[in-house]
């Protein structure tokens, strides 16, 4: 059973640009999430996606975006970016509750200069 | 509100030593617990997770973690430690009020001495 791919891993982006990072669920999983991590913010929740549907929304400004599609891979989008976004970016999917846990992806690597 | 806490931001221990990295958890309803490790430039990896069935829990690895309701904690151990285990360990807590947000703990980087 193939994992959570996230693409790409590695990226590199000027100030004010925009990005969108993709994921791709286990196969049944219709619970996508994203996290940011940081060194000095830790593991930050940004939302979550349950069969196309914002189910559930962290503390983030509005330049931070996501959507789900009906297979359930998800895409999430950061606009006009700052230096501070810069982070690994974690998408993890479930099958739709939390009792079941995340099974993370490697991670989007985001470089932001 | 949920919230973890992980004692010790760093942990060292030698190899064959036993490991123990705490968690206390904070949840006004019944918690949903997991321990998850993350190697360098890797996302996380389910280590185990308490859903209300046994206290004790096992995972992979050779770790396993103790449920203590009267103590809110669920420390992570492992009786003796290998190099391999040398890795950030992040505690996080759900419950059926958070839906599937989970809430994760600031991790504790363990660091196995030769």
């Amino acid at each position: 059973k193939a994992g959570v791919t996230q693409t790409p891993r590695y990226l590199i982006k000027t100030r004010g640009q925009q990005v969108t990072l993709s994921c791709s669920p286990i196969s049944g999983h219709r619970s996508v999430s994203w996290y940011q991590q940081t060194p000095g913010q830790g593991l930050q929740f940004l939302f979550e996606y349950f069969s196309e549907t914002q189910r559930n929304k962290g503390n983030f400004p509005g330049r931070f975006s996501g959507r789900q599609f009906s297979n359930s891979r998800s895409e999430m989008n950061v606009s006009t970016l700052e230096l501070g976004d810069s982070a690994l970016y974690l998408c993890a999917s479930s099958p739709g509750q939390g009792e079941y846990g995340y099974t993370f992806g490697s991670g989007t690597r985001l470089t932001v200069v | 509100a949920q919230s973890v806490t992980q004692l010790g931001s760093h942990v060292s221990v030698s190899e064959g030593a036993l490991v123990l990295l705490r968690c206390n958890y904070s949840s006004s309803v019944p918690p949903y617990l997991f321990w998850y490790v993350q190697y360098p430039n890797q996302g996380l990896q389910l280590l185990l997770k308490y859903t209300s069935a046994a206290t004790l829990v096992k995972g992979i690895n050779g770790f396993e973690a103790e449920f203590k309701k009267s103590e809110t904690s669920f420390h992570l151990t492992k009786p003796s430690a290998h190099m391999s285990d040398a890795a950030e360990y992040f505690c996080a807590v759900v419950t059926k009020n958070t839906g599937n947000q989970f809430y994760f703990g600031t991790g504790t980087s363990l660091t196995v001495i030769p």
